[in-house]
């Protein structure tokens, strides 16, 4: 659904360690969001972008950091994961224009911390 | 502030049965209203969506009705397949031109033959 592919689709890494997931979608879309997945929250909104280099902050982005230098990738970084940090990650894109324009979404990342 | 609600699951239907599953909302201004749903180790996808009072979203025999006097958005479905077993998200944009979702908690359903 819009070519949105997710990498890794998963991982397994150490607390303390950088990890950074990739999102890229091939259908020019101008927005890209970035959300968690956790039981008993549903998804939640990490960042988001409306554009080349123009992101802002969702409901829960402390300890993660995105980029965007190309319209096609989105970057989601853990500078030093933690354990609450263990999520399924799912990346999102949405072309520009009503607000009933939906979402959609990757397969997700399964991101383990230990 | 902006919120969703929707019922506790998991929720467990034999075949052929009708489906509900409620959703209430919390929003400024006229938030368009979606329902999405996700496979077993897949993404979420759009299975239907409401822009204004009253309207109706339907598909693949789904549907749902946005109603503002009680801001609810309930999923229906008159008869129940195996493969309807998934969870399903109520969600709001909150966000305008920008698109920002609030989900719900998700609904696990599980169709039994």
């Amino acid at each position: 659904d819009a070519g949105i592919t997710q990498s890794p689709r998963h991982k397994v890494t150490e607390t303390g360690t950088p990890v950074t997931l990739r999102c890229h979608q091939t259908e020019n879309h101008r927005y890209m969001y970035w959300y968690r997945q956790d039981p008993g929250h549903g998804l939640r909104l990490i960042h988001y972008s409306y554009g080349v280099k123009d992101t802002d902050k969702g409901e829960v982005s402390d300890g993660y950091s995105v980029s965007r230098s190309k319209t096609e990738d989105f970057l989601l970084t853990l500078e030093s994961a933690t354990s609450s940090q263990t999520s399924v990650y799912f990346c999102a894109a949405r072309p520009s224009g009503q607000p009933d324009q939906p979402q959609h979404f990757g397969d997700g990342t399964r991101l383990s911390i230990l | 502030g902006n919120s969703v609600t929707q019922m506790e699951g998991p929720v467990t239907l034999s075949e052929e049965a009708f489906l509900t599953i409620n959703c209430t909302y919390t929003a400024t201004g006229y938030p368009s209203l979606f329902w999405y749903v996700q496979y077993p180790g897949e993404g979420l996808q759009l299975l239907l969506k409401a822009t204004k009072a009253d309207d109706k979203g339907s598909n693949k025999g789904f549907e749902a009705t946005y109603r503002k006097e009680t801001t609810s958005f309930h999923l229906e479905k008159g008869s129940v397949q195996v493969s309807d077993s998934a969870v399903y998200f109520c969600a709001l944009n909150y966000g305008g031109s920008q698109g920002n979702l609030i989900f719900g908690k998700g609904t696990k359903l599980s169709v039994k033959p």
